[in-house]
């Protein structure tokens, strides 16, 4: 199976309202990257977090390395917010591994 | 900060030509340089990982034969697409890495589409 596995793979959420996107991995892993890809393609880099809980603004990650895996939070969602969400998993060094990708979509 | 910028953002090339792209690392050194692909509608596949002054290691299903690359020094890569075809569209990522952190810094992306 996939080592790197989001969920949920589609996600709509109305303005205002909030949810959290998992990232589940089965390997060993270092730490992990969150990123939003844009209706333009372009990546645009969120977190990176080797332990804890990291916030920027609406966002939120958590990194649980015993339970092996990883959330990112959104809250109070804006039109731009939509796009598609990818966690990348370090694995060693520079072996990084990414997911297959959260498609979220806000609704006016 | 840590900047990794990639050249060119989008092209556009013929079925059969070659197209070369560059990254640039700014604020760090780029000990290690990993080239991805996205095909459309699917993730970032690694297509290798070069380090300076180490083999550059070719993931399965690529080349280098196909996507050469050149890692000259600490701040610059290139990675070019030989013959493409339909198949090479997508987006090609960037990711430099320098041991002090460990942590891979991305660009925005080159998109390659092939006519």
């Amino acid at each position: 199976g996939d080592q790197v596995e989001q969920s949920p793979s589609a996600l709509s959420l109305h303005e205002g309202t909030g949810s959290a996107l998992r990232c589940n991995f089965t390997t060993t892993m270092r730490a992990v990257q969150w990123f939003q890809q844009n209706s333009r393609g372009s990546l645009i880099n969120l977190f990176y977090l080797a332990s804890g809980t990291k916030e920027n603004g609406r966002l939120k990650s958590t990194f649980n390395s015993k339970e092996s895996y990883s959330t990112l939070h959104i809250r109070d969602a804006q039109l731009e917010d939509s796009g598609t969400y990818f966690c990348a998993v370090d694995t060693n060094a520079y072996k990084v591994i990414f997911g297959k990708g959260t498609h979220l979509h806000v609704l006016p | 900060g840590a900047l990794v910028y990639q050249y060119p953002r989008r092209t556009i090339c013929k079925s059969g030509t070659s197209m070369r792209m560059e990254c640039q690392a700014v604020g760090f050194q780029a000990t290690s340089v990993a080239w991805y692909r996205q095909s459309p509608q699917k993730t970032f596949e690694l297509i290798a990982l070069s380090t300076v002054n180490s083999a550059i290691k070719y993931e399965q299903n690529f080349t280098q034969e196909k996507f050469p690359i050149s890692h000259p020094n600490l701040s610059f890569s290139s990675m070019t697409v030989l013959n493409a075809y339909l198949e090479d569209r997508g987006l090609y990522l960037c990711g430099a890495g320098t041991p002090n952190t460990g942590q891979l810094y991305f660009g925005e992306g080159s998109k390659l589409t092939v006519l």
